[in-house]
């Protein structure tokens, strides 16, 4: 049964600084990989999303890579902003593309100015 | 563009009584969907998917149930509502064939 961890759960930085999210996975025969963020009380907003052929993605200031063999991921955010502070989903596909996402319970992040 | 709907934003039942909320996605044809539950302290838990009007696979045993009536449209209801159904309600949507997923803003729902 696949299962998905993130840690840390929380996590306070000032602004400016360059931080990691991690995430990792049991079973490493997934479809792929996908970040997501949510705001309090709001729904979930991709980020990104690696496909398991590929070692990472990124947009903007983000980046995220895929070590499937390890089950690991990582999320990369340079130069962080008050603006990025919310919760960090990690979530698996498995099964091809018809597969349900499984996900982690999640890092939240807060960016003090 | 796709855009995904859901309500409503928040709702307050009491225990017994029925619930239905409702999800449309618009900009796409035959789409996957999804209904999920985050409880407070736990992960995203999926409770239903569908592939197609009709169809309906539920992943756990509860007290809720799903329908799509329609291609872009995706139900979850309840007869009788436990307290425990108490939760944030997402609903979702991916294209068939492709795999990134697309969330609604979320129902919260308490049952007192």
């Amino acid at each position: 049964k696949q299962e998905v961890t993130q840690i840390p759960a929380a996590l306070s930085v000032p602004e400016g600084e360059n931080l990691v999210l991690n995430c990792s996975f049991t079973d490493s025969a997934i479809y792929n990989l996908q970040w997501f963020r949510q705001d309090p009380g709001k729904g979930l907003t991709s980020l990104l999303l690696i496909q398991s052929s590929q070692r990472e993605q990124t947009s903007g200031r983000l980046n995220a890579s895929l070590d499937k063999s390890s089950g690991r991921s990582t999320l990369y955010i340079a130069a962080s902003q008050p603006g990025d502070s919310a919760t960090y989903l990690c979530a698996v596909r498995n099964g091809g593309s018809q597969g349900n996402l499984i996900f982690g319970k999640g890092t939240k992040l807060s960016v003090k100015p | 563009s796709q855009t995904i709907h859901q309500w409503p934003a928040t709702l307050v039942q009491p225990v017994g009584s029925p619930l239905s909320l409702e999800c449309t996605v618009e900009g796409t044809s035959n789409p996957n969907l999804y209904w999920y539950r985050q409880a407070a302290g736990r992960g995203l838990q999926l409770l239903f998917y569908s592939v197609g009007i009709g169809q309906i696979s539920s992943e756990v045993p509860q007290n809720l149930s799903a329908s799509r009536p329609q291609d872009r449209q995706f139900i979850l209801s309840s007869k009788k509502l436990l307290l425990s159904d108490s939760g944030f309600y997402l609903c979702a949507w991916s294209e068939a064939g492709h795999t990134q997923a697309f969330f609604g803003q979320g129902t919260r729902l308490t049952v007192v």
